[in-house]
């Protein structure tokens, strides 16, 4: 079993759908993070959770609704997407956000597309 | 914010040779982290390295924080080495947000 484990690897919605991606953490971190992966791009840091308290929304659109209902589980729930959004999504933990250990693991990543 | 810049964008290497990946940031860096994104997409820890230097098999780091750089080194590069080398970093001022480079494109002819 990996650490950080995300469902589903791969989906396809259309833009009036709702789906969720779940990540989880078996590391026993305190924060855990979304990125969004764009082709030929970089990796961008979407949202932070330290201690389930989100801590970070990097300018995200609404869409984009994430939830961290405890320190080992992370969603982000997608509503009325646009093709742009197409991506791969990818989650990752840490240890101690606050300056320590921020060593951080990444999940496979769930590769979305919007048609 | 910080600029992360990665050298050289892509690269082409015989089985067996030796390489050099570089990335240079803009400002005093917390941490920085190496990663090899492989073709499905993972994402694998290679260095945790705010500074030092570090090995892992064929696989060494260097992070000079004080002229902000770091370097990967991949010694004897196989046919299981392909893939993308991320630099990440994080800013002093800013704990737990990393920001990544644009990655090195690795390829390994056999």
């Amino acid at each position: 079993e990996t650490g950080v484990t995300q469902t589903p690897r791969h989906l396809v919605m259309g833009m009036t759908n709702k789906k969720s991606l779940k990540c989880e953490q078996h590391l026993g971190h305190n924060a855990m993070y979304w990125y969004k992966q764009s082709a030929k791009k970089p990796l961008e840091l979407m949202f932070v959770y330290n201690f389930k308290e989100q801590t970070e929304n990097n300018s995200v659109p609404s869409r984009f609704s994430p939830e961290c209902p405890n320190s080992s589980h992370l969603f982000l729930h997608l509503h009325t997407l646009q093709p742009e959004d197409s991506a791969l999504y990818l989650c990752a933990s840490s240890q101690d956000p606050g300056g320590g250990n921020t060593e951080a693991f990444f999940g496979q990543g769930t590769r979305l597309t919007v048609v | 914010g910080i600029q992360v810049e990665q050298s050289p964008p892509d690269l082409i290497l015989q089985e067996g040779a030796n390489s050099t990946l570089r990335c240079n940031f803009s400002d005093s860096v917390n941490n920085l982290q190496w990663f090899h994104q492989n073709p499905w997409g993972q994402l694998i820890n290679l260095f945790y390295i705010p500074s030092g230097t570090k090995q892992n098999g064929r696989l060494s780091a260097t992070t000079v924080a004080t002229e902000r750089y770091s370097l990967l080194y991949i010694s004897s590069s196989q046919t299981t080495d392909p893939g993308v080398y991320f630099c990440a970093v994080e800013l002093n001022t800013n704990a737990g947000k990393s920001t990544f480079g644009d990655g090195t494109t690795l390829t390994v002819k056999p």
